[in-house]
């Protein structure tokens, strides 16, 4: 079965302050996704990580992939309370859909 | 920018009523599917389509579910005989060449 975990479940930080979010899974298909979601909306894509040791930024976010851990991190960097979301990771198996984990609720505090 | 459109955006409905949420996928995409939310829950897979027909289904789509792209733009998701626990929201995907997949807004449904 498809697992995909993701750790912690809730965060909350402040301002200018950096952390790390977690993602987990269980399958050999090495394609990682992150997703930001805003509360009552749709899913935007964030990142995809393809490959082993692949690392993509994006303003204060940034994504890396361990494939041999199975692991991806989200980073935040210097947060400011425009990030504040909801985060998934997901992975796609054989037949592509998406199996999400848990999801990271971040709330950036002034 | 093209993107994935979903209505209504949202749907009330007695239980026992059948409801159909539509969706227009990215124009040359090729994979679409469903995703659903049950509120404060993760995202779960419902089903994939390609080529008009189903590619996959999850256990949740049982024979209440169908999906149907009636014409070369719109793909619909049918509930023949909704349930309270059928409450929740819908969205629609559709899938590029590199594999990311495009969600709509959304179909908040609410079964009363």
């Amino acid at each position: 079965e498809l697992k995909v975990e993701q750790n912690p479940l809730f965060l909350s930080m402040q301002e200018g302050k950096n952390y790390t979010i977690y993602c987990n899974y269980s399958t050999t298909s090495d394609r990682l996704y992150w997703y930001r979601q805003d509360p009552g909306k749709s899913l935007e894509s964030l990142f995809v990580l393809l490959s082993n040791g692949a690392v993509k930024q994006e303003g204060r976010l940034m994504a890396s992939l361990d494939t041999k851990a199975r692991l991806s991190t989200l980073h935040i960097t210097a947060a400011v309370h425009d990030l504040s979301a909801t985060y998934f990771c997901a992975q796609d198996g054989a037949t592509n859909k998406l199996i999400f984990g848990t999801g990271t609720l971040l709330a950036v505090q002034p | 920018e093209p993107e994935v459109t979903q209505t209504p955006s949202h749907q009330v409905t007695q239980m026992g009523q059948e409801v159909i949420l539509r969706c227009v996928p990215i124009s040359n995409h090729l994979y679409f599917y469903w995703y659903r939310q049950i509120l404060g829950q993760k995202v779960e897979f419902l089903v994939s389509f390609y080529n008009n027909e189903i590619s996959e289904k999850s256990e949740i789509f049982d024979d209440q579910f169908s999906v149907e792209r009636p014409d070369g733009s719109n793909f619909t998701l049918k509930i023949r005989s909704t349930k309270l626990e059928d409450s929740a929201m819908y969205f629609c995907a559709s899938r590029d060449r590199v594999n990311i997949q495009y969600f709509g807004a959304g179909t908040r449904l609410s079964v009363l």
